[in-house]
C-alpha cells in the first residue's frame, strides 16, 4: 500500500472553499490516474495522465481540475463544490507496457465531504 | 455497451466457510479480467489478472475462473476468514483501450465469527 500514497486521508470542506488532493506514487510507474468512487456504484475513471500528458478527461465537470507536474505527482484541485461530489477520491498509478498487464496499483483514497 | 454485473451485492458467511461470487460481463473485445479486493476506507488491491486463454488462477485461499464463452467469472473463497470481510470488485478491461477499466459494483462480504 505504500507504493502509491494520498494526501489527506480525509476532507470536510464547505461549497466555496478551494482545497488540493494529492498523490504520489513511488512504483516508477508512466501513468496516473484519478477515480471517483462514490457509495454502492463502480468506481468511475476521472483523469488519466501519462508520461505527464493528460489523455483521458472523462467529462468532469471543470470544478475538479487535475495537475500532473512529473510522472510521480499527482494533484487533484478543487473549488466550489457540490454536495454530491461527496465520495472516496483513489488515485492509481500503472506502467503502461504490455508485460505488466496494465496493472494499476491503488492509493488508499480521500473521504471527502463537502457540506 | 460495456458492463460487468456482480452478484450478490451483499453476503454474509460464518468464519471457516466458503463462497463463491459471480461476475457477468459484456466487454468485447476482451483483454482480461482482474478481480480486487477493498477493505473499508482503503484502495482495491489486486488479487487475480486473467486473459483470455486461462479458466482458472488461484491466489492462496482465493480461486477465480474465467468462462471466455459465456463471459463469466467467479471467485471463490476458501475456509473464510474474519479478514476477509470487504469488498470484492470484478474489473474488466477491451483490447481497444488497455487503461480504461470497466468496474462492477462489487460484492460485499461480511464473514462473521
Amino acid at each position: 500500500e505504500t507504493g502509491v500514497t494520498q494526501t489527506p486521508r480525509h476532507l470536510v470542506m464547505g461549497m466555496t472553499n478551494k482545497k488540493s488532493l494529492k498523490c504520489e506514487q513511488h512504483l516508477g510507474h508512466n501513468a496516473m490516474y484519478w477515480y471517483k468512487q462514490s457509495a454502492k456504484k463502480p468506481l468511475e475513471l476521472m483523469f488519466v495522465y501519462n508520461f505527464k500528458e493528460q489523455t483521458e478527461n472523462n467529462s468532469v465537470p471543470s470544478r475538479f481540475s487535475p495537475e500532473c507536474p512529473n510522472s510521480s505527482h499527482l494533484f487533484l484541485h478543487l473549488h466550489t463544490l457540490q454536495p454530491e461530489d461527496s465520495a472516496l477520491y483513489l488515485c492509481a498509478s500503472s506502467q503502461e507496457d504490455r508485460k505488466s498487464n496494465y496493472e494499476q496499483y491503488f492509493g488508499p483514497g480521500t473521504r471527502l465531504t463537502v457540506t | 455497451k460495456n458492463q460487468v454485473e456482480q452478484s450478490p451485492q451483499s453476503l454474509i458467511i460464518l468464519e471457516g466457510k466458503n463462497c463463491t461470487l459471480q461476475c457477468n460481463y459484456t466487454v468485447s473485445p476482451f483483454s482480461n479480467l482482474r478481480w480486487y479486493k477493498q477493505d473499508t476506507g482503503r484502495g482495491p488491491v489486486s488479487l487475480t489478472i486473467m486473459t483470455f486463454s486461462e479458466n482458472t488462477k488461484s491466489n492462496g485461499r482465493y480461486t477465480a475462473t474465467l468462462d471466455a464463452d459465456t463471459k463469466q467469472s467467479s471467485l471463490h473463497i476458501t475456509a473464510s476468514q474474519l479478514s476477509d470481510s470487504a469488498s470484492y470488485i470484478c474489473v474488466v478491461s477491451d483490447l481497444d483501450s488497455s487503461y480504461k477499466l470497466i468496474f462492477g459494483s462489487g460484492t460485499r462480504l461480511l464473514v462473521r465469527p
